[in-house]
């Protein structure tokens, strides 16, 4: 089970972001994603492997974490960074993910 | 240039099969570097992980939808496909179709189509 917290965050543009994702077991091979939702849209995967970003994106993002404590940060939230972020896991079957944080404008 | 495109009946009766098919573009479906998966999303709600299947055909489902899912691959065509039997109003989501590397996250997706279980 992954659980994130906080469910919302409301945050001004501008600000950093600090999202959490715990998971009941440890993740052996931190095989942790983060991805970001909009409304209407699929998800675009963020980070891959905990820390790694996925192509083309930006380096505001970052991945951290092991075990079973991981964190999303963004450092300067831009208007098009509201959103939902959802983390999941593909290190122990089956692959599940968490239940979300929304990122609101403050 | 990767793309994904779901397919299939928006409404379904209770206890009936959902049926979609997810065409894959700039890819081919029988690369060994790959899965191929499909993801759902209740209306307001969160993703849950319906499974996957690779190139070899060994397909892995999430145990909660397991007895009630299949997932195949149509090499000739470049698809695959999502069957969900009996299904109920719990059902009802949109449904997103995904590429996700052998390590990795999900990194391409369709579009997604919605999915409403009513009679």
């Amino acid at each position: 089970v992954l659980t994130q917290s906080p469910g919302t965050l409301s945050l001004s543009p501008g600000e950093r972001a600090t999202l959490s994702c715990r998971a009941s077991q440890s993740l052996g091979r931190n095989y942790l994603v983060w991805y970001q939702q909009k409304p209407g849209q699929a998800p675009r995967l963020l980070i891959y492997g905990a820390s790694s970003r996925a192509t083309g994106i930006p380096d505001k993002f970052s991945g951290s974490g092991s075990g079973t404590d991981f964190t999303l940060t963004i450092s300067r939230l831009d208007p098009e960074d509201f959103a939902v972020y959802y983390c999941q896991q593909y290190d122990i079957a089956p692959v599940t993910f968490g239940g979300g944080t929304k990122v609101e404008i403050k | 240039q990767l793309q994904l495109q779901e397919s299939g009946p928006g409404l379904v009766k209770p206890s009936e099969t959902l049926s979609l098919t997810c065409s894959v573009s700039g890819a081919s479906i029988s690369s060994n570097s790959y899965c191929w998966g499909w993801i759902r999303q209740a209306p307001g709600e969160g993703l849950e992980y319906i499974g996957v299947i690779y190139s070899s055909g060994s397909a892995y489902y999430n145990p909660s939808l397991k007895s009630r899912v299949t997932i195949s691959l149509d090499m000739s065509k470049n698809e695959f496909s999502l069957n969900l039997n009996s299904v109920t109003a719990a059902d009802t989501a949109v449904y997103f179709c995904a590429r996700r590397p052998l390590v990795g996250g999900f990194d391409s997706w369709g579009q997604g189509t919605l999915v409403t279980v009513s009679s």
